[in-house]
């Protein structure tokens, strides 16, 4: 079965940081580009980063260049996200998905996880 | 403020058609095809259209999807009661260099 499952979410104060991990597995984790997608207690989603399957190329937002950096290890089939100077609006549930391709050459998430709360807060 | 365009809500009675719009620009939705998610309370967003009109296996026909130039629907037919969701479009955006998402549309079954 095709599953991401992530961890690492938790309480931390503003200012610190929170590594996020999600384990893959049921696919060829190096196949695939994944993503990082957010959303905030009531709100929708957002992208937050991304990176393709070698990991040689990351994007990421820029509500959170400089401060989040993703990266994966290909090997232990797990995809990072590294939060620093972690703010209140960060405050969300992270979600790791899947960047598949189709036929058309179109992009889209095709697997999700069920998600890890993220809590900036003093 | 989403970078896509989303109506914040829309409604309809079941065995109708509704449709929501996702707005955007040259650089996203203009340029790559954008798809569709379906998040019921609670639950993580699952992908319900992409590309030419593809679905996940379990994902009825009553969805599709259209786009011209830099605007795109989702429309979904005979509306059920378990439709009722959130509903957000997504594409990459080349002048960002990432995705963006609408701001999606809590969709009502009357």
């Amino acid at each position: 079965e095709v599953q991401l499952l992530e961890s690492g979410g938790g309480l931390v104060q503003p200012g610190g940081s929170l590594r996020l991990s999600c384990a893959a597995s049921g696919f060829i984790f190096s196949s695939y580009a994944m993503s990082w997608v957010r959303q905030a207690p009531g709100k929708g989603l957002e992208w937050v980063a991304g990176t393709i399957g070698s990991g040689s190329i990351t994007y990421h937002a820029d509500a959170v260049r400089g401060r989040f950096a993703i990266s994966r290890d290909n090997f232990k089939n797990t995809l990072t996200l590294q939060m620093d100077s972690l703010r209140a609006e960060d405050t969300a549930v992270y979600y790791c998905a899947r960047w598949s391709r189709d036929d058309s050459n179109a992009d889209f998430f095709d697997i999700w996880g069920q998600g890890t709360m993220v809590t900036v807060s003093s | 403020q989403s970078v896509l365009t989303q109506p914040p809500s829309a409604s309809g009675t079941p065995g109708q058609r509704v449709t929501i719009s996702c707005s955007g620009s040259s650089s996203n939705i203009g340029s790559h095809a954008e798809s569709w998610y379906q998040q019921l309370p609670g639950a993580a967003p699952k992908v319900l259209i992409h590309g030419n009109n593809g679905r996940p296996s379990g994902v009825p026909d009553r969805f599709s999807r259209s786009k011209s130039g830099t605007s795109a629907s989702l429309a979904i037919s005979g509306l059920q009661s378990e439709d009722e969701a959130d509903y957000y479009c997504a594409a990459w955006d080349d002048s960002l260099n990432g995705w963006v998402f609408g701001g999606g549309t809590r969709l009502t079954v009357l």
